[in-house]
C-alpha cells in the first residue's frame, strides 16, 4: 500500500496570503489528522477530521481550517498567513478511528509540508 | 489537559551501546496510550513502540524497550545495541482511550546521536 502523501513539500508565501495544503490518507484509512511541528513550539495538534466531520481540534485560531472529503482526502487551509505560521505540517490517517475492537489504531504519517511565511 | 514532559533534549551513545529516554506524563485518565515515535533527519515520522496504560507488561520491539511506570507516569524507552540508523529525534506521545481519540499530545523531542 502506498504511504501518507501529502502536497506540495515545500511551499512559500508571504504574509496575508492563504493556503491550502492536501493530505491523501493510506487507502482504506478513514481518520485524518493535521499537526503543526515548529521549533519553539513543538508539534501540536490542529485538528482530526474522521468520515467527513471534524470530530476533534486544537487550540488554533480559526485563520486555520480543514475539510475531508467523500475519498477522504483532506485539506487544510490558513488564511491570512503570520510569519509565524512557518512551520512544518503533518498529517497522519489511521484506519478507523478508534472503532475497532482493539481499541487501537495506528496513525502514520505523511512526509509533511515544509510552509514558509515572508 | 494531558502533558508530556521529555527533559533530555540531546543524547548520544556509543555504537552498539545501550541508551535511555525519558519520558513523564500527567493524566488524570486512566485509559490512554503511550507512543514512542522516531523522526530522522527529512524523513517521515514513525512509531516505534506502543503501551497501553491497562497492561502491566512493558511492551518490547526487537531492540527497543519501554519501562512503563504507571503510578510514578514514567515511560522510558530502552535501545540496545544501538545503530547508525537509530539516529533521530524521538517524541514521546500521549493518547487518550475510547472511541474518536485519534488525538496525540507530544513531548519536546529528544536528538539521539550516535556516535561511531
Amino acid at each position: 500500500k502506498a504511504g501518507v502523501t501529502q502536497t506540495p513539500r515545500y511551499l512559500i508565501k508571504t504574509r496575508g496570503q492563504q493556503v491550502t495544503l492536501s493530505c491523501s490518507p493510506i487507502s482504506g484509512h478513514r481518520s485524518v489528522s493535521w499537526y503543526q511541528q515548529t521549533p519553539g513550539q513543538g508539534l501540536q495538534f490542529l485538528f482530526e477530521y474522521f468520515s467527513e466531520t471534524q470530530r476533534n481540534k486544537g487550540n488554533f485560531p480559526g485563520r486555520f481550517s480543514g475539510r475531508q472529503f467523500s475519498n477522504s482526502r483532506s485539506e487544510m487551509n490558513v488564511s491570512t498567513l503570520e510569519l509565524g505560521d512557518s512551520a512544518l505540517y503533518l498529517c497522519a490517517s489511521s484506519p478507523n478511528g478508534g472503532d475497532s475492537g482493539s481499541g487501537f489504531n495506528e496513525q502514520f504519517f505523511g512526509p509533511g509540508t515544509r510552509l514558509t511565511v515572508l | 489537559a494531558q502533558t508530556v514532559t521529555q527533559s533530555q533534549p540531546e543524547m548520544s551513545v556509543q555504537e552498539a551501546e545501550t541508551v535511555t529516554l525519558s519520558c513523564t506524563y500527567d493524566t488524570s485518565e486512566s485509559d490512554y496510550y503511550l507512543f514512542w515515535y522516531k523522526q530522522p533527519p527529512s524523513r517521515q515520522m514513525i512509531l516505534v513502540i506502543r503501551q497501553e496504560a491497562y497492561k502491566q507488561q512493558n511492551a518490547t520491539e526487537n531492540r527497543f524497550s519501554v519501562n512503563f511506570q504507571k503510578a510514578a507516569k514514567s515511560f522510558s524507552l530502552k535501545i540496545s545495541d544501538s545503530q547508525l540508523g537509530d539516529a533521530a529525534m524521538y517524541f514521546c506521545a500521549y493518547r487518550s482511550g475510547g472511541f474518536g481519540n485519534e488525538k496525540l499530545t507530544f513531548g519536546t523531542g529528544t536528538r539521539l546521536t550516535i556516535i561511531p
